[in-house]
């Protein structure tokens, strides 16, 4: 089975801080998402990653950049947090191309205060 | 510019009942590909099933069926004789192409299963 981890389940930052969120798949899947989801918002795209080193902006990018350095890892990270980035973010990963499915892990629920 | 409505926020049914969540989607893309997720309150999204765009055959799985209607451009799951365990948000979700492009993601159908 397609495992993806995420490094926390709860997080809580103070405004301001850097913040960083770390997914690992172990599938050996090419693409990497990071999304967020909001009561009432439904899941929104922040960022992917089709390959090592790189990446795309999604719908709501302003505010995280992300990172991948290795095929298996691909990291959200919030420069400078701000409450209005308190949300539950969850991490994806898919094989690179067709109509496959993409399996999500567990989510991170960041508390900004 | 790719969209998906779930029109339901919230439903409540007696366990046993029939229910169907409706989902609506708009694209431009004569390829693309529908997905129905499910997300329980341990809140991991769990995929239930992927059509794409070519194929309008009808799906049943167990107690889920899946009606796709191009011709309205809707989605919608039903679930039979429900039971508490169904209780869960359930979510509609759009990819168009075969790229590596994110879901477009439906606000979410929150469903309740009263024992």
């Amino acid at each position: 089975d397609v495992k993806v981890t995420q490094s926390s389940r709860y997080l809580v930052k103070r405004t301001g801080e850097k913040v960083f969120l770390e997914c690992v798949q172990d599938m050996d899947h090419e693409n990497m998402f990071w999304y967020r989801q909001d009561p009432g918002l439904g899941l929104r795209l922040i960022y992917f990653s089709y390959d090592v080193k790189m990446k795309e902006k999604g719908d709501i990018p302003e505010g995280y950049s992300v990172s991948r350095e290795k095929k298996e890892r691909f990291s959200l990270i919030l420069e400078s947090a701000s409450t209005n980035q308190t949300s539950m973010y969850l991490c994806a990963s898919s094989p690179p191309r067709g109509p496959n499915e993409q399996y999500f892990g567990p989510g991170t629920r960041l508390t900004v205060t | 510019a790719q969209k998906v409505t779930q029109a339901q926020t919230e439903i409540s049914v007696v366990e046993k009942e029939d229910v169907t969540l409706d989902c609506v989607y708009e694209t431009r893309d004569t390829t693309y590909y529908l997905f129905w997720y499910k997300q329980p309150p341990s809140g991991e999204l769990v995929f239930l099933i992927r059509r794409n765009s070519f194929d309008e055959q009808n799906e049943i799985s167990g107690r889920y069926s899946w009606n796709f209607q191009k011709s309205t451009s809707s989605f919608n799951f039903t679930i039979t004789a429900s039971q508490v365990v169904d209780s869960a948000v359930y979510f509609c979700a759009l990819r168009a192409g075969g790229g590596a492009d994110g879901l477009t993601f439906g606000k979410g159908t929150h469903l309740i299963i009263q024992p």
